[in-house]
């Protein structure tokens, strides 16, 4: 069964710097894709990255890029030069069987200082 | 530009109470999903389809009923409200493809008393 770990609950960092969060994953699918949404303090989920497990390069989209390790099993996201408004949740997900379903961590708290 | 609505945003029922919350979305897709999310939890699927007329079960079915007799619309039904069932309820939905992020309502708290 697919499992997603993420073992920082709480992560603090400072505004302009660079924050890697971490997800760890177990699947026993050959092919699978990683998801990454922020959850900000009002409760909306948005859509932040997306990464094939076989896509050749590691995803990125604006401030945010994946950290993917396929043989670690590892999909970490990295955010470039924190802004205050990044201070939110964090979840990973992974795709389970053919049908879109997701299964998510349990998710990391960002706060950004300034 | 609406993309997932979801009706009510707030709900408090009695134990025992019945209720739909409604889930409707404007960009034709064909894949519908609601799951819950506990304090400290991820989201939790309770119900999903793959298309109108069809619906299947999640991880955390129990309790719960659903319905997609409109492809834009995806039903979630309480038929005896518990307490356990206080969370917030998110709908989601997209295309089908490996790569086809959800799209997510805002959320229904539900609290039952």
């Amino acid at each position: 069964a697919q499992k997603i770990t993420q073992t920082q609950p709480g992560m603090f960092v400072q505004e302009k710097e660079a924050v890697t969060l971490d997800c760890t994953y177990d699947t026993s699918d050959p092919s699978y894709g990683l998801f990454w949404y922020k959850q900000p303090s009002s409760g909306e989920m948005i859509f932040l990255i997306y990464q094939g497990s076989y896509d050749q390069q590691n995803a990125t989209e604006g401030r945010y890029s994946l950290n993917f390790q396929k043989a670690r099993k590892s999909a970490n996201l990295v955010i470039s030069a924190s802004q205050l408004g990044d201070s939110a949740m964090y979840f990973c997900a992974i795709e389970r069987g053919s049908q879109g379903n997701l299964i998510f961590g349990k998710g990391t708290k960002l706060s950004v200082k300034p | 530009n609406a993309g997932v609505t979801q009706t009510p945003k707030f709900r408090v029922l009695k134990t025992g109470q019945s209720m739909t919350l409604l889930c409707a979305q404007d960009m034709n897709h064909e894949y519908m999903y609601w799951y819950r999310q506990d304090p400290g939890m991820g989201l939790r699927l309770i119900h999903y389809s793959v298309g109108e007329g069809t619906t299947a079960k999640g991880e955390v079915p129990d309790g719960y009923n659903v319905s997609r007799l409109k492809k834009q619309n995806f039903l979630l039904g309480l038929e005896s409200a518990a307490p356990s069932q206080t969370s917030v309820y998110f709908c989601a939905s997209n295309q089908p493809g490996s790569n086809q992020p959800q799209h997510f309502g805002d959320g229904t708290r539900l609290s039952i008393l």
